[in-house]
């Protein structure tokens, strides 16, 4: 059974930092490409970043691109996101999401705010 | 990127009405097009990949058609259990993208 699952949300200051992680497990990780997507409150989906099973094509939207960095561990399973400079607009709960889309994981929230 | 257009934003229907939804992507996409149903507080659930194909476990009043730039997503007879947000997304082109999602209600 595929299974995504991330952690390290909370509640952080404007301009602290943050890295999620999102474990995987159930298929074989080191051959799909893998997504952040993120959802404000009582907003739609927005894609945040994505990297190739190699890493070798990374990409981010222009909401976070030069702040958050995304990278993975094909040893370990595991994919993550390093947000910089946070702001009150990156309030969202943050999903990992396989390839095309179709797994995702529960999701982990991630507050910003003074 | 490839935009995604989703009509309506929201949409009110009574039980065994049938629900149509379209998605229009700004550029050719095949049929690399998911269809998501999205309940308040759960990650969204994958319904219609490749379009048209429904994912395994989904009830089949629920289909997807299309192809090209014009999608069309339909609830053949509208159950209460069907009331959430459904999304349209594109995989065909990185980075995959969403449209802006239809609330879907009871009348």
């Amino acid at each position: 059974e595929v299974q995504l699952v991330e952690s390290g949300g909370g509640l952080v200051k404007p301009g602290g930092s943050l890295r999620l992680s999102c474990a995987a497990s159930g298929f074989t990780f080191s051959s799909y490409s893998m997504n952040w997507v993120r959802q404000a409150p009582g907003k739609g989906l927005e894609w945040v970043s994505s990297i190739s099973s190699s890493s070798s094509y990374i990409y981010y939207a222009d909401s976070v691109k030069g702040r958050f960095t995304i990278s993975r561990d094909n040893a370990k399973n595991s994919l993550y996101l390093q947000m910089n400079s946070l702001r009150a607009e990156d309030t969202a709960v943050y999903y990992c999401a396989r390839g095309s889309g179709g797994y995702w994981g529960q999701g982990t929230l991630v507050t910003v705010s003074s | 990127d490839i935009q995604m257009t989703q009509s309506p934003s929201s949409l009110s229907a009574s039980v065994g009405d049938r629900v149509t939804i379209t998605c229009q992507a700004s550029q050719d996409i095949s049929n690399y097009l998911n269809w998501y149903q999205q309940k308040p507080g759960k990650a969204p659930k994958l319904l219609i990949y490749d379009a048209s194909n429904l994912e395994t476990g989904v009830p089949s009043r629920f289909s997807g058609s299309g192809s090209g730039t014009d999608f069309t997503f339909t609830i053949s007879s509208l159950q209460p259990e069907d009331i959430a947000t459904y999304y349209c997304q594109q995989y065909d082109n990185p980075p995959i993208t969403f449209g802006q999602g239809t609330r879907l209600e009871i009348k």
